[in-house]
């Protein structure tokens, strides 16, 4: 069955500092792979998708992401964070064919001062 | 604008009641969803309908309702049957570009029990 892990559960990072989190999938075929961000009691915002192509995406908010098959993996990078980031990101597959999404648990992310 | 609302925003229900959540949205497309999402969990597809007059189960849709007779609207009926269904449910819709298809969320109704 398909699969997506979120390795950590909670990340801080300083304000400023560079940021990456961590997404590996499980799936037979390149799937189709999206990074979406939530803010408490909120709902999902999409970040950027991956379909086909060049394998580094860029996003809304200063996001990227880079698609390694080598890996199986999707990681979210920013290189400086800002407060307004702290949140709870969602790395998801969809499956080629009629888009059903698996999620990955999430990752918090934590914004020091 | 178009966009995805979902009302209400917070719903409480009695021991043995149907609640129905709302889920319209203006953005013209053909797929809705609904997830449920709980604490370090993720999303958890409950129904899905790519068309007008059709639906599928997902993966937890026991205790669970759809229908789906406009395009625009998609509500969702938790049952009597559902035993825990505390939990913050989203809607979602979806369109196919650029060489596949993206969903996009609604604002999310958060269910408690009383």
């Amino acid at each position: 069955a398909q699969s997506v892990t979120q390795p950590d559960i909670h990340i801080t990072v300083s304000e400023g500092a560079s940021l990456e989190l961590r997404c590996n999938y499980s799936y037979g075929a390149t799937p189709y792979l999206f990074w979406y961000v939530q803010s408490p009691g909120q709902g999902l915002q999409l970040l950027l998708k991956y379909f086909s192509g060049d394998t580094l995406v860029q996003g809304i908010k200063g996001f990227e992401a880079e698609f390694k098959r080598s890996q199986s993996s999707f990681n979210l990078r920013k290189p400086s964070v800002h407060w307004s980031d702290a949140a709870e990101y969602f790395c998801a597959v969809g499956l080629t064919g009629f888009q059903k999404l698996v999620f990955g648990t999430g990752t918090r992310l934590l914004v020091s001062p | 604008d178009g966009g995805i609302t979902q009302s209400p925003k917070y719903l409480f229900r009695k021991e043995g009641q149907n609640v129905t959540l709302s889920c319209e949205q203006n953005l013209n497309h053909d797929a809705m969803y609904w997830y449920r999402q709980d604490p370090g969990q993720g999303l958890r597809l409950i129904y899905y309908s790519q068309i007008v007059n059709d639906f599928q189960k997902g993966d937890i849709a026991e205790g669970y309702s759809v229908s789906r007779e406009k395009k625009e609207s998609f509500p969702l009926t938790v049952t009597s049957a559902q035993k825990n269904p505390t939990a913050f449910y989203l809607c979602a819709s979806s369109i196919s570009r650029e060489g596949g298809e993206t969903q996009y969320f609604g604002p999310g109704t958060r269910l408690l029990v009383l």
